[in-house]
Formats: structure tokens, C-alpha cells, sequence
């Protein structure tokens, strides 16, 4: 596709439920990023993806995240027995290569824990 | 603590002027630099960026300024234009390992009034 996408758009979930939320990232692109915004900051990082290893995990907030991109392509957040803190807008970005690059970003998913 | 700081949440400026938003970071490694524009419900949009081996990179009607010595940088916009109007985020990556990882401001929010 022209830009990264992100499915679903929202996401409303009850305290204790699992979601996964997806990120299709551009074409060819090798590196994939998670981010989290919280309401009124700035996105923060969350893991970083090169082809399907996941070589930064460290801003993964508690051992409930999981990211995977297993073909190095499509990735999915799974974030297990949601806690309201877990509210935010998740971001995905993916990069042409590794290193310090422009990062291009999907639109997001809001998730809200009800 | 916050190591990339945009102290002013909004900014407001009339069609046709110039509209300047400031950003300061602390961390003496960081060596790249990038503005993001963000407009409600969309992903966080590039807009310019700079390298710490400069000290200004123009693009169309954006330029960015970076004073090292300061750790200060400024994103200007002449002229201002209504479509303008979006959350403006500064974002700043470090030299060495970790160069893929983005540390993001709050954002300002800029207001161009036709």
C-alpha cells in the first residue's frame, strides 16, 4: 500500500480482556516501530522491528505487551488483561532501513479500557 | 524527565505571517532531528529534518534552525498558511546503537487564523 495502515481504528475493551492491534507497514520497508500517545504527549517508543527481529523491546511497558512481525512484514501488539492505563493511541512506523531515518507513521489505533 | 521540551502547548499567528516553534532538548548525544505535523485523527505526518552536522535545512516554506551550543532548535514557516493549522512535534534521535529510537515533545499546537 502508499502508507502504513493500522487495524482497528478504535478499540473499546473491558479491564482483563486481551486485544491485538495490527500494522501493515509500507512496501519494502525494513524497519517497523510501536509507539504509545497518551492524551496530550508526545508518541512514545515502545519496540523496534528489523525484518522480523525484534532487537528493542525496552520501552514495552509491562511483561502484558507482546509485539511480533514473524515474516517480517505484517506486525501485531497484543496486550493482554487490559488495564485502563493501557488507554492510548498506538502508533506504528516503519522505515526504509535501520538507524536514523525518517519514520513514516500509520494513523493509529485508539484503544480505550473500560 | 523530559529530554526533548516544547514549551509553548499553542501558537497562534495570522495568514501570511511567519510562525516560528521552538523546541529544546537536553541529552548532549542527540545528532538528528525531525518535525512531525499532525492533524486530528491522522498518524503523525514528516515535514523537515536536520542533522546536527548543520545548522539550518530549508524546504519550500519550512526551515529549520538548530543551535547546538543552545540544544535548541526552531521549525519556521513563512508564510503561514489556514492549512497549516496541526499539532507540530519535534522528535530527536542519539548517536550510536539505539539512532533508530525517536524521543518526541509534547507538541505545539499552531493556529493560523485566515
Amino acid at each position: 500500500g502508499a502508507g502504513v495502515s493500522q487495524s482497528p481504528r478504535y478499540k473499546v475493551a473491558k479491564r482483563g480482556q486481551d486485544v491485538a492491534l495490527r500494522c501493515d507497514p509500507i512496501s519494502g520497508h525494513v524497519s517497523l516501530f510501536w509507539y504509545q500517545q497518551a492524551l496530550g504527549q508526545g508518541p512514545e517508543f515502545l519496540t523496534y522491528f528489523q525484518n522480523e527481529a525484534q532487537l528493542d523491546k525496552s520501552g514495552l511497558p509491562s511483561d502484558r505487551f507482546f509485539a511480533e512481525r514473524p515474516e517480517g512484514s505484517v506486525s501485531t501488539l497484543k496486550i493482554q488483561r487490559t488495564q485502563q492505563e493501557d488507554s492510548a493511541v498506538y502508533l506504528c512506523a516503519s522505515s526504509r532501513s535501520g538507524g536514523a531515518n525518517i519514520q513514516y507513521f500509520g494513523a493509529g489505533t485508539r484503544l480505550s479500557v473500560l | 524527565d523530559q529530554q526533548v521540551k516544547q514549551n509553548s502547548p499553542s501558537l497562534s499567528v495570522q495568514e501570511g505571517r511567519i510562525s516560528i516553534l521552538n523546541c529544546d532538548y537536553t541529552n548532549s548525544m542527540f545528532d538528528y532531528f525531525l518535525w512531525y505535523k499532525k492533524y486530528p485523527a491522522e498518524g503523525p505526518t514528516f515535514l523537515i529534518s536536520i542533522s546536527s552536522i548543520k545548522d539550518k535545512n530549508e524546504d519550500g516554506r519550512f526551515t529549520v534552525f538548530l543551535n547546538k551550543s543552545a540544544k535548541h532548535l526552531s521549525l519556521h514557516i513563512v508564510p503561514s498558511q489556514p492549512g497549516d493549522s496541526a499539532v507540530y512535534f519535534c522528535a530527536a534521535s542519539a548517536s550510536g546503537g539505539s539512532n533508530y529510537k525517536l524521543t518526541f515533545g509534547k507538541g505545539t499546537l499552531l493556529t493560523v487564523n485566515p
